[in-house]
C-alpha cells in the first residue's frame, strides 16, 4: 500500500529551527518528485517546491526561495522541509505530495496527511 | 505572481450540476494545458480530481469533468452528491517548475 507518512504536529517559538519529514513507502521513492504545499489557517494551497530524491535536484517556488530548505534522504525514503528561523507567519499545515511522473504537468497524485506547525511566543 | 482566481463559493441541489471557474493569465492557465483540480474535505489532505485540463485519475467518477477556454479553466461536477461537498482548488503550471493554485471554492450541496 502506497503511503506518505508525515511527522507529528509541532509547536515552536519564533526564531527556532525546525525540520519536518515525509516518509514514503509502497512505491519507488527514487522515481518520483516529492513536493511541499503550505496551507495557512483557513486559507488556500500554496506550492513551495519539489525535490527529486534520486539526485536531490530541488526546485523552489519564487515565493519560498530562501525561506525554507527542501532535502531528502534516499537511504530511508524520506523527504524533509526545514526552517532555520521560524516566524509566526509560518504557522500552517504543511503537506508533502508525490508528483505524477506520467504527466508533463506539475500535479500531485498522492498526498501525505499533513503536519501542523504552530509558531507562537 | 498572483494566485489564480476562483469564486469563493458555489452550490447546487443533489443531482444538479455545479461549475467552478479558474481564471489566470496567458502565462499560466492560457499558456499551458496543465490545469489540475483538487478536492479537499475538511481536515483532510487534497485529492487530485482532474489533471492536464480534462483527464481523470483512476478512481475519480466521470461526474467530474474539466475544460479550458483561453485563460479560464472550468470544473463541472454533475449529478451532485452529498459527498461532493468540499473545497475545490485549481492549479496551473506557470513556467518551468512553477505552479500556481487558485484561492479555492467551497461547494455546498443544498
Amino acid at each position: 500500500e502506497m503511503q506518505l507518512v508525515q511527522s507529528r504536529a509541532e509547536v515552536k517559538k519564533p526564531g527556532e529551527s525546525l525540520k519536518i519529514s515525509c516518509r514514503a513507502s509502497g512505491y519507488n521513492f527514487l522515481a518520483y518528485w516529492i513536493g511541499w504545499v503550505r496551507q495557512m489557517p483557513g486559507k488556500g494551497l500554496e506550492w513551495m517546491g519539489i525535490i527529486y530524491p534520486s539526485d536531490s535536484d530541488t526546485r523552489y517556488s519564487p515565493s519560498f526561495q530562501g525561506q525554507v530548505t527542501i532535502s531528502a534522504d534516499k537511504s530511508i525514503n524520506t523527504a524533509y522541509l526545514q526552517w532555520s528561523s521560524l516566524k509566526a507567519s509560518d504557522t500552517a499545515m504543511y503537506y508533502c505530495a508525490r508528483r505524477d511522473r506520467y504527466s508533463s504537468s506539475l500535479n500531485f497524485d498522492f498526498w501525505g496527511q499533513g503536519t501542523l506547525v504552530t509558531v507562537s511566543s | 505572481q498572483s494566485a489564480l482566481t476562483q469564486p469563493p463559493s458555489a452550490s447546487g441541489s443533489p443531482g444538479q450540476s455545479v461549475t467552478i471557474s479558474c481564471t489566470g493569465t496567458s502565462s499560466d492557465v492560457g499558456g499551458y494545458n496543465y490545469v489540475s483540480w483538487y478536492q479537499q474535505h475538511p481536515g483532510k489532505a487534497p485529492k487530485l480530481m482532474i489533471y492536464e485540463v480534462n483527464k481523470r485519475p483512476s478512481g475519480v467518477p466521470d461526474r467530474f469533468s474539466g475544460s479550458k477556454s483561453g485563460n479560464t479553466a472550468s470544473l463541472v461536477v454533475s449529478g451532485l452528491q452529498a459527498e461532493d461537498e468540499a473545497d475545490y482548488y485549481c492549479s496551473s503550471d506557470a513556467g518551468t517548475d512553477n505552479l500556481l493554485f487558485g484561492g479555492g471554492t467551497k461547494v455546498t450541496v443544498l
